[in-house]
C-alpha cells in the first residue's frame, strides 16, 4: 500500500520559476527521502531529510519536513527544462520505504 | 561497479506462462528491494531482502510470486501462471543498511502480459 501523497499531482511551469510539491503521509517515519523518475527510467534518489531535522538544502532544492502535520514539500528553485520529471516522495518506516503516487513536473523552455 | 543491474529490459509473455527477472545489486550493499509501478502511480513495495534473507513480504506478492537471494548477491523474481493484471514495471533497488545514503534503484523490467 502507498504511504505517501503527492500534491499537486501535476505542475508546469516555466522555466527558470521556482517549483513547490507538497507530500502527507499516514504513520511515524524514520526519514523521508525524495526521488525523480524520468519516464520509462528507475528512480534516482535526490535528498534525504531526517525525523529530527526541519530543512535540508541540496544544490537548487530544498526540502522541509513537518513531522507534527506529516508532510514534506520540496522546493526546486530556478527551474530548468532538464527538470521536466515525476517526483516522489517516500516514507522510511524502518525495513523499507513506501512510495506515493508522485508530481509529475513539466518545465517548458 | 556501475549500479544496479535488471535483466531483461522488456518482457512480452503470454497470460498462463511463467516468468523470471534477475536483479544483480551492487555489490556492497546487504539490502534488495523488489518493487511494482504501474502507469502513473509510484512504486509498490513487494519484498526485501537483508543478505540472503527474505524479510518482509508484501500482500500484494500472491502465492504466484516468489523471489530469491541466493548467497546474498543477485536475487530473481518469478511470476507464475501470469495474469493480464501482473502487467507493470518492476524495479529492483539496493541499499547499504538501512538505506540512509537513499535507495539505488535500476532500469526495471517491464512486463506485458497479453
Amino acid at each position: 500500500s502507498q504511504q505517501g501523497e503527492e500534491d499537486p499531482q501535476a505542475l508546469s511551469i516555466q522555466e527558470g520559476e521556482n517549483a513547490t510539491m507538497n507530500c502527507s503521509y499516514k504513520t511515524s517515519i524514520n526519514n523521508l527521502q525524495w526521488y525523480r523518475q524520468n519516464s520509462g527510467r528507475g528512480l534516482v534518489h535526490l535528498i534525504l531529510i531526517r525525523s529530527n531535522e526541519r530543512e535540508k538544502h541540496s544544490g537548487r532544492l530544498r526540502v522541509t519536513l513537518d513531522t507534527s502535520k506529516k508532510s514534506s514539500s520540496l522546493l526546486i528553485t530556478a527551474s530548468r527544462a532538464a527538470d521536466t520529471a515525476s517526483y516522489f516522495c517516500a516514507t522510511d518506516l524502518g525495513n523499507d520505504m513506501r512510495f506515493g503516487a508522485g508530481t509529475r513536473l513539466t518545465v517548458k523552455p | 561497479d556501475t549500479g544496479v543491474s535488471q535483466d531483461p529490459r522488456h518482457k512480452i509473455t503470454k497470460r498462463g506462462q511463467n516468468v523470471t527477472f534477475r536483479c544483480d545489486p551492487i555489490s556492497e550493499h546487504n539490502r534488495l528491494y523488489w518493487y511494482r509501478q504501474t502507469l502513473g502511480q509510484g512504486p509498490e513495495f513487494l519484498t526485501y531482502f537483508q543478505n540472503e534473507a527474505q524479510l518482509e513480504k508484501s500482500r500484494l506478492l500472491s502465492d504466484r510470486f516468489s523471489a530469491e537471494r541466493p548467497k546474498g548477491s543477485f536475487s530473481t523474481l518469478e511470476i507464475q501462471r501470469t495474469e493480464q493484471g501482473d502487467s507493470a514495471m518492476y524495479l529492483c533497488a539496493s541499499s547499504l543498511d538501512e538505506g540512509l545514503d537513499g535507495y539505488t534503484f535500476g532500469s526495471g523490467t517491464r512486463l506485458t502480459v497479453v
